[in-house]
């Protein structure tokens, strides 16, 4: 079983669509959880952190479940831009931080 | 920017020869990291510093050694270039570690035939 584990896609949506991804974790011990993006032959970028009590950034939401193990994201008003693939990252140290496979994501006009 | 890049970004090498990929970075931090990339497993880490001449293994260290010797360059070496090996390569290092924001450079390209 993979420490990190998200829905590879991909996800086709229409513009303003609201679209959500969810990234399950396997370490109880994880402490930090991100969400990064990464467009097509690019290096990726974090998104946004993930903290207990949810937090919101714009159009994206994340929030962490730690009772379930999971993370998500949720993107409302989807732009054309917002096309990309986007990584789940946890870690239970700064040193040691497990990224998932990434799940695609698509937005048409 | 965050001042990392990487060479060469692109490589096509032979099976059983030597490759080394450099990271430079101009921005004095002191963690560094090498991941690979590839279909349906997303990033892994291979190797990362601490510091000058302070590395460590990561989830994926066999077949490749590290080396740091200032703190502006992190050296990824293959030894002996396997196919399996072929992979895109980042570097990344660690904005802050309050923050556990990694910034990567561009990716190596490297095909091992």
């Amino acid at each position: 079983r993979k420490e990190v584990e998200q829905d590879p896609g991909p996800f086709n949506v229409p513009e303003g669509a609201t679209v959500a991804f969810n990234c399950t974790y396997s370490n109880s011990a994880s402490q930090s959880f991100f969400w990064y993006r990464q467009d097509c032959r690019k290096e990726p970028k974090l998104l946004m952190s993930v903290y207990s009590s949810g937090n919101e950034d714009g159009r994206f939401t994340a929030q962490l479940n730690r009772a379930s193990q999971y993370i998500s994201l949720l993107i409302r008003d989807s732009k054309l831009s917002d096309s990309a693939t986007y990584l789940c990252v946890v870690s239970d140290n700064n040193n040691d931080m497990r990224f998932g496979a990434g799940t695609r994501l698509t937005v048409k006009p | 920017d965050a001042g990392i890049t990487q060479s060469p970004r692109h490589k096509v090498t032979e099976t059983g020869t030597p490759v080394t990929l450099r990271c430079h970075q101009t921005e004095n931090h002191r963690y560094m990291y090498w991941y690979r990339q590839d279909p349906g497993h997303g990033l892994r880490l291979i190797h990362y510093s601490y510091g000058v001449k302070d590395t460590d293994k990561g989830e994926v260290s066999d077949g490749y050694s590290v080396s740091r010797s200032k703190t502006e360059d992190f050296l990824l070496t293959l030894e002996s270039a396997t196919s399996s090996q072929t992979s895109v390569y980042f570097c990344a290092i660690m904005g802050g570690l309050n923050t556990g924001e990694l910034f990567f450079g561009e990716g190596s390209r490297l095909t091992v035939l």
